[in-house]
C-alpha cells in the first residue's frame, strides 16, 4: 500500500510572501500524484495532478508543483498568496484497489493560514 | 451543472438511530465513492461503485451500507449510528476508475453522533 505524509499540519504566512506546502509519497509502483483544496465548510476541489512527464505542474490560482522521484516528494508551492488562499491542502496518491478500481491515499492535509 | 450534491450538509443523530446521506452526480460518471474525514487523518474510503447496481468495501466499512441503484446516484446508510461515526461524510464521482482519473467530491455532510 502506498502511503502520503504531509510533514508541516499548518502553515502561517503572510499575503503576498511565498509558501511551499510539503508532501512525500512511498510507491514501488508509477506514481499519480493530486494536490486538493478545501474552503471552510466547502469539498475537495482540484488544484494539480501528476501524470506523467514534465516534472513541473501547474495548476490553478497560480499554484504549481514540482515531482521528485529520487527524493519521493510532491511539494506545492505559490510565489505569493492572497488572503483568499486560507484553506486546507491535501496531497494524495492515486493506486489500484481491488479489480479495476482505485482509490485516493490521502496525506493528513495541511492548514494554510494567510494573514495580513 | 451541478457537479456532486450531497443531501443532508448536518445531521445529528443519537446512538442506535439510523439515517441515509444521499450523493448525486449530473456528470454521468461510472464510479462513485464515499469518504469519511477525521480529523489528522485525511480521507479514508468507506465503500464505493464501479457501476449502476454495483457497491464494494473500501478500507473503513464497518458499520456502513449502500446501495447505487441508480447510476447518478449513491447512498450511505447507517442502521445503527455509533458516536465512533461522527465524522464529515463526502462523496466523490470519477468517469471511470483509472489511476489518472480525477475524483470530484461534494461540499460534504457533518454527522454528529450522541
Amino acid at each position: 500500500a502506498q502511503s502520503v505524509t504531509q510533514l508541516d499540519s499548518q502553515v502561517p504566512v503572510f499575503e503576498e510572501a511565498p509558501v511551499e506546502l510539503r508532501c512525500n509519497y512511498s510507491s514501488s509502483v508509477s506514481v499519480y500524484l493530486f494536490w486538493y483544496v478545501q474552503y471552510p465548510n466547502q469539498g475537495l476541489q482540484l488544484l494539480l495532478k501528476y501524470l506523467s512527464g514534465s516534472t513541473l505542474v501547474k495548476g490553478i490560482n497560480g499554484f504549481e508543483a514540482e515531482f521528485n522521484k529520487s527524493q519521493t516528494s510532491f511539494h506545492l508551492r505559490k510565489p505569493s498568496v492572497h488572503i483568499s488562499d486560507t484553506a486546507e491542502y491535501f496531497c494524495a496518491v492515486s493506486e489500484g484497489f481491488t479489480g479495476t478500481a482505485s482509490k485516493l491515499t490521502f496525506g493528513t492535509g495541511t492548514r494554510l493560514q494567510v494573514t495580513l | 451543472n451541478a457537479g456532486v450534491t450531497q443531501t443532508p450538509k448536518f445531521r445529528v443523530l443519537k446512538t442506535g438511530q439510523s439515517m441515509t446521506l444521499l450523493c448525486a452526480q449530473d456528470m454521468n460518471h461510472e464510479y462513485m465513492y464515499w469518504y469519511r474525514q477525521d480529523p489528522g487523518m485525511g480521507l479514508r474510503l468507506i465503500h464505493y461503485s464501479v457501476g449502476e447496481g454495483t457497491t464494494a468495501k473500501g478500507e473503513v466499512p464497518d458499520g456502513y451500507n449502500v446501495s447505487r441503484l441508480k447510476k447518478q446516484n449513491f447512498l450511505l446508510g447507517l442502521e445503527s449510528a455509533a458516536p465512533s461515526q461522527t465524522s464529515v461524510y463526502f462523496c466523490a464521482s470519477s468517469s471511470q476508475g483509472r489511476r489518472t482519473d480525477t475524483q470530484y467530491f461534494g461540499p460534504g455532510t457533518r454527522l454528529t453522533v450522541l
